[in-house]
């Protein structure tokens, strides 16, 4: 099974929505990192978080992290074409160690 | 903003060779740098972290004699696949840290595609 889960798999949006991707794990996470690659081109490191309760933006993309430290959901406001892509998140499962993990991935999709 | 270059872009070896790719932070030091693998349909893996002198940590189950890694410069780390094998075909791709206390990111490079005959 996955260490992380993402939900939704795929998403299709129209233009100017809101919408939620989810990334949880069963255990707790260490550093919790959300990426996203655009059809066609490189990897683009979005945020961090780390503590429980945090949040961060980057222009119109919301991440938190919960309290637990167990899930993290990203947030676009008013998405647009640009926003198209596959979502990645990425965490270490433990403080010390080499045990980072990637979830599946979200396949956004935005309607102009 | 910042850029990360990697070379070659595209590699094609026989078996039993070894390729070295090479990860160059372009207008920024980075102290660490990230050697990822992607496999087919997106699955993503880190295979290690490049500290600027001193030795790489590696990820759970990465052979770290198959896949050296060398972090000699705030600039540049390179990965050599040692004695390929059609199974190490794959795409590499390596991250740059910019750390600069107020802001913490990464810039990825375009990713190596590894060809092993």
């Amino acid at each position: 099974s996955q260490e992380l889960e993402q939900s939704p798999q795929s998403l299709i949006v129209q233009e100017g929505k809101n919408l939620t991707i989810n990334c949880t794990s069963s255990k707790t996470l260490y550093g919790l990192y959300w990426y996203k690659q655009k059809y066609g081109e490189g990897l683009i490191f979005l945020m961090m978080l780390q503590k429980g309760g945090e949040e961060k933006s980057h222009e119109k993309i919301t991440a938190k992290l919960d309290e637990k430290k167990q899930q993290s959901s990203l947030h676009i406001t008013a998405s647009q074409p640009s926003h198209a892509g596959i979502y990645l998140c990425g965490a270490r499962r433990r403080y010390y160690g080499q045990n980072f993990v990637f979830g599946p991935g979200t396949r956004l999709s935005v309607l102009p | 903003g910042a850029v990360v270059s990697q070379h070659p872009s595209r590699v094609i070896c026989k078996s039993g060779t070894s390729v070295k790719i090479e990860c160059r932070s372009l207008d920024f030091q980075a102290t660490t740098m990230f050697w990822y693998r992607q496999f087919p349909k997106q699955s993503l893996m880190l295979m290690a972290t490049s500290n600027e002198g001193s030795k790489a940590t590696y990820e759970q189950g990465v052979e770290k004699d198959k896949f050296l890694i060398n972090h000699a410069s705030l600039t540049l780390s390179t990965l050599t696949v040692t004695s390929a094998h059609p199974e190490d075909s794959s795409f590499y791709i390596c991250s740059a840290r910019e750390n600069l206390g107020v802001t913490d990111t990464q810039y990825f490079g375009p990713g190596t595609r590894l060809t092993v005959l």
